[in-house]
């Protein structure tokens, strides 16, 4: 079974451009989340979609960052325009259950952003 | 303000030894609790889970404990092994998040 892919696999750009990361999650699975972490940080969720749908957006810094799941399979995380303290690594992970608390979620390898 | 919290950045144990991870929490409404194991350049590994009803549960050289009354999780491996040097995370979550720690690089001497 084919894991959680994401590219790009680094990105490197400056302040104030704008950058987008892709997202495809384990087939089959509904529930798709986008996590940023922070170098000696554990990972914080931005952002969580049940099949295309939004259920979780509390965290995501809305002036500057924008995701979607049109066809509620791939997803992608846009950034614009980047600043600084966005550098992180941004994973993305999937589920196969509606409620958080019930299933494990799956990660991708990650996208290293560095912003100069 | 930190709901998850690993106090410990680092651990060392000698291979054959055990290796016990710890995990504090101030969130009462978690119920689902899970180790991830994190390679470098690479994303989380799900590693073991409980649910809260549990206070125990074991996979193979894994075992996590629950205290709920303490808000303390942990995660005992034995016997160590080389290839489990690698950072753990904690995680926990209720209804629609799930909180990380900060994570505990474990280092298994050979």
């Amino acid at each position: 079974e084919a894991g959680v892919a994401q590219s790009p696999r680094y990105k490197i750009i400056e302040k104030r451009q704008s950058v987008a990361f892709w997202c495809n999650p384990i087939s089959g699975h509904a529930t798709l989340y986008w996590y940023q972490q922070i170098l000696g940080q554990g990972p914080k969720l931005l952002i969580q979609f049940q099949n295309n749908g939004v259920v979780d957006d509390s965290q995501l810094p809305k002036d500057r960052f924008s995701a979607e799941r049109l066809k509620g399979v791939d997803s992608t995380l846009k950034i614009q325009p980047a600043k600084l303290e966005d550098s992180a690594v941004y994973l993305c992970a999937s589920s196969s259950l509606v409620v958080l608390g019930s299933d494990t979620q799956y990660f991708g390898p990650g996208t290293r952003l560095t912003v100069l | 303000d930190q709901q998850v919290k690993q106090n410990s950045p680092s651990l060392s144990v000698q291979e054959g030894r055990i290796s016990i991870l710890n995990c504090d929490y101030t969130n009462s409404m978690f119920d689902y609790f899970l180790w991830y194991k994190k390679y470098p350049a690479e994303g989380p590994t799900f590693l073991i889970s409980i649910s809260s009803i549990k206070d125990k549960n074991e996979d193979g050289r894994f075992t996590v404990f629950l205290n709920k009354s303490a808000k303390h999780l942990s995660l005992h491996i034995v016997p160590s092994q080389p290839g489990d040097s690698a950072v753990y995370f904690c995680a926990m979550g209720g209804a629609n998040n799930l909180f990380f720690g900060t994570g505990t690089r474990l280092t298994v001497i050979p």
